[in-house]
């Protein structure tokens, strides 16, 4: 069975940290990592990453995927009180994109 | 993302009641993916939708779920006798593109609450 595992479960920061959050999966047939941002409603996409080594970058917002090692991180730099959120990390496979397997999330609070 | 429309918001109905959650995708879009997010649990996939047809429903429980998204309107996840274990989020995505090429994007989702 598909599996993403997300850790931290959660983490409170304080604003202007930097946060790293981490995915790892274990899929059949891998096709894309997406990394979505959930406040109270819908999930927003975020990154989707098909590729080794090569980062995507969105103002303080970064994240990388190795397929060797089966993982990927999103970085957050001078975190703000806006950022808190559940991060979600999610796995296309079967050579799909629309079957996503979610990770349970990152519960992400920054402080002032 | 507010290019997906999901009604109601909340939806509340006692066991063994229907219950109707609508989705219309964004401007454009012809692919409609429902979710679900039980309590404490990551989104499932439950199924996969094109005008009129019904591709992947690999994620749909066997009974009492059914999905459909007609020529004309929008998307509707229907839930026959609703028991307390269907209480969750229901989201509902859209993609431009055959087999979600593009990244999937959500609606606001439906919080059913069965009592």
């Amino acid at each position: 069975e598909d599996k993403v595992v997300q850790s931290p479960l959660s983490l409170v920061v304080h604003e202007g940290d930097t946060v790293t959050l981490n995915c790892s999966y274990e899929v059949t047939n891998f096709r894309s990592l997406l990394w979505y941002k959930q406040e109270k409603k819908a999930p927003t996409f975020l990154f989707m990453l098909t590729s080794s080594g090569i980062e995507k970058k969105s103002g303080r917002l970064s994240s990388i995927l190795d397929k060797k090692e089966l993982f990927s991180i999103l970085n957050i730099t001078a975190t703000q009180t806006g950022d808190s959120a559940i991060y979600l990390c999610a796995v296309g496979s079967g050579g799909s994109n629309y079957k996503l397997t979610f990770g349970k999330g990152t519960l992400l609070t920054v402080n002032p | 993302n507010a290019g997906v429309m999901q009604n109601p918001r909340h939806l509340v109905r006692r066991r063994g009641q229907e219950a109707r959650l609508r989705c219309s995708p964004m401007k454009g879009h012809s692919h409609v993916y429902w979710y679900r997010q039980l309590p404490e649990e990551g989104l499932k996939f439950m199924v996969y939708l094109q005008k009129e047809n019904i591709i992947d429903e690999s994620g749909m429980p066997k009974e009492r779920f059914s999905a459909e998204f007609p020529k004309e309107g929008p998307s509707i996840l229907r839930i026959q006798q609703v028991v307390r274990g269907d209480s969750a989020a229901y989201f509902c995505a859209s993609s431009p593109s055959e087999q979600g090429i593009s990244p999937l994007h959500f609606g606001n989702g439906t919080r059913l609450t069965v009592t």
